[in-house]
Parts: C-alpha cells; structure tokens; sequence
C-alpha cells in the first residue's frame, strides 16, 4: 500500500525554523515528483514546493521562495521541507503528496495525513 | 487571492446534478492540464480527476471533468449526501513554474 507519513511539525516563533519530513512506502519512490501543498486554518489549498524524482529540479511558490528548501532523500524514502525566517502566515497543515510521474508537479494521487505548523510566539 | 477563480459555494439536493466551475488563464488551464480534489472535513485531499477528465481507479463515473479553452469544470451527479466537501482545480502555472490551485467551492447536498 501507497502511504506517506509527515512529522516534524509543531510550535516555533517568528523567524524560527523547522524543517518538516515525509516517509513514503509502497513505491519506488525515486521515480516520481514530490510535492508540499499547505492549508491554512479554515483556508483553501496552497501549492508550496515540487521537486523532481532524482532531486535535481526544485520549484517554489512565490510565496516561500528564499525561505524554504525542498530536498529528498531516495536512499532513505524520505522527502523533506526546511523552512527558515517563519511567519504567521506560515501557519498551516503541509501534506506531502506524490505525483503519479517524473514530469508532473500538479497532479498529486497520493497524500498524507499532514503536518500542524504553528508559528507564534 | 488564489490565481484559478471557483465559487465558494454551491447547493443542490440529492439525487441531482451539481457543476463546479474553475476560471483561470493562458499560462495555467489553457496549457495545462487541470486536476480536481476532494476534501471531506478534516481528512486529506483526494484525487478526484486528471487530465481534465481522467478518473482515477476507484472513483465513480458520477464524477466527470470537462475543460474548454481558460476553464474547466467538474461535475458530479446522482449527489449523495456523502458528496458534501471542499472541491478544488488545480494546475501548473508556466509563468510562475509553480502548482496552483483554486479557493475551493464548498459542496451542500441539502
């Protein structure tokens, strides 16, 4: 079975950093994008961070470009999100989806459970 | 304000048929192609359809995705009162190099 797991999440203050994982199983997942989509509280979906199968393209929201990095493990199945000078309005469940291909950032078949982060101080 | 524009709401009774719609533009819907998601309250998105109008396994043909030039559409019929959730569009955005998705339409079977 397909499955992804975030952690990482929690409280940190404003300018703080944290940096979010997702365990995936069930695939080989070298071979397909990863994504970061986020939801703020009673708010719609927003796309955060893609990176391809091998690692080596990365794209970013406006929104968080220069404070988060998206990167991947394969040899550990582990997918991951590090996000530095935090703001409130980073406050939100992030979810880790799969792509179902190497060249598609917009179709996730997969997600997770999701992550709380909570910036406050 | 999200760059693909949906209504925040929409009703219908069981039984019926219900269109949700997803307004975007050049760089987005009319070069790419558009996906649709379900969110029950408080679980995960779910893939719906891709590729305008592909389903995935599982998913039943009650639910059906057009698109015609900056737009798309999802439809659904037969509405079940399990039918009530959050819908989404989205796509990738070639100008931004980014996903992005809808506001969301909330869905009230009544």
């Amino acid at each position: 079975e397909v499955q992804l797991l975030e952690s990482g999440g929690g409280l940190v203050q404003p300018g703080g950093s944290l940096r979010l994982s997702c365990a995936a199983s069930g695939f080989t997942f070298s071979r397909y994008v990863m994504i970061w989509v986020r939801q703020a509280p009673g708010k719609g979906l927003e796309w955060v961070s893609g990176i391809s199968g091998g690692g080596g393209y990365t794209y970013y929201a406006d929104s968080v470009k220069g404070r988060v990095t998206i990167s991947r493990d394969n040899s550990r199945n582990t997918l991951y999100l590090q996000m530095s000078s935090l703001r409130a309005d980073d406050t939100a469940i992030y979810y880790c989806a799969k792509s179902p291909g190497d060249d598609n950032y917009y179709t996730l078949d997969v997600w997770g459970h999701g992550t709380t982060v909570t910036v406050s101080s | 304000q999200s760059v693909l524009t949906q209504p925040p709401s929409v009703s219908a009774a069981p039984g019926q048929k219900v269109t949700i719609s997803c307004s975007g533009g050049g760089s987005n819907i009319g070069n790419n192609y558009v996906s649709w998601y379900q969110q029950l309250p408080g679980t995960a998105p779910k893939l719906l359809i891709y590729d305008n109008n592909k389903r995935p396994s599982g998913i039943p043909d009650r639910f059906s995705g057009s698109t015609s030039a900056t737009s798309a559409t999802l439809g659904i019929t037969g509405l079940q009162t399990g039918d009530e959730a959050d819908y989404y569009c989205g796509t990738w955005d070639s100008s931004l190099s980014a996903g992005v998705f809808g506001g969301g339409t909330k869905l009230t079977v009544l």
